[in-house]
């Protein structure tokens, strides 16, 4: 599976777009990128995957590069309750999901 | 509840004594996957089963540690001899193709 690479935290104002960037520039062509995020005390929630193409559903858009190695996780709308760990993952056979240390996306008012 | 079940939500226990964790994963999933997390890291992989089958164990899981699955229902995770590096959140989760839900873990205090 392939390493991705995150930052370690960043702020969002309440309300506007939060953008995550990950690398996975070792990517092999069949490995879906997952997100995943984790509020405080609670265990890992998904939130989206894809493997090419850009993906949206009611949480968040999953946006890939054409070449693959890196993808932006976009909030619309952050609002307070967004404020956790999120974790990119490349997953290849289904087999178990990989974790990094994740980004910390804290929300302000 | 569609979830997948912890339990217990928190254990306490003493250095030396055993302790076993129970986890009920969604009922059409056929996979499910024990994790541990401590303070500030991802959750690392632990092991994993395919209905009744353990499929794949991390150097993680030490001869401590084990884990079954009994008719491919709900999973037990013991760990036997706690040590204080034991302590930690235990997750399970479980999956169909294409998707994990995780539980809510039982966090361990290993004193």
């Amino acid at each position: 599976d392939a390493k991705t690479t995150q930052p370690t935290s960043m702020d969002c104002a309440e309300g506007r777009a939060a953008n995550l960037p990950c690398n996975h520039s070792t990517i092999s062509g069949n490995e879906y990128v997952y997100w995943y995020r984790q509020i405080h005390s609670q265990g890992p929630q998904y939130i989206i995957h894809g493997l090419k193409n850009n993906e949206t559903n009611e949480m968040a858009s999953l946006i890939i590069t054409e070449d693959r190695k890196s993808s932006t996780l976009i909030l619309p709308h952050a609002t307070l309750r967004d404020t956790a760990v999120y974790y990119c993952i490349g997953d290849r056979d289904g087999n178990k999901l990989v974790f990094g240390a994740g980004t910390i996306l804290r929300v302000k008012s | 509840d569609t979830g997948v079940s912890q339990d217990p939500r928190h254990k306490i226990t003493k250095r030396g004594q055993n302790v076993t964790f129970r986890c009920d994963p969604i009922s059409e999933h056929n996979r499910l996957y024990w994790y541990r997390q401590t303070l500030g890291q991802g959750p690392e992989f632990l092991t994993y089963f395919q209905n009744e089958a353990q499929l794949e164990k991390s150097r993680l899981l030490s001869d401590r540690f084990s884990a079954e699955r009994p008719k491919g229902s709900f999973s037990t995770l013991e760990i036997q001899r706690t040590e204080q590096g034991d302590s930690a959140m235990y997750l399970c989760a479980s999956s169909f193709p294409g998707g994990y839900t995780f539980g809510s873990g039982t966090r361990l205090t290993v004193v």
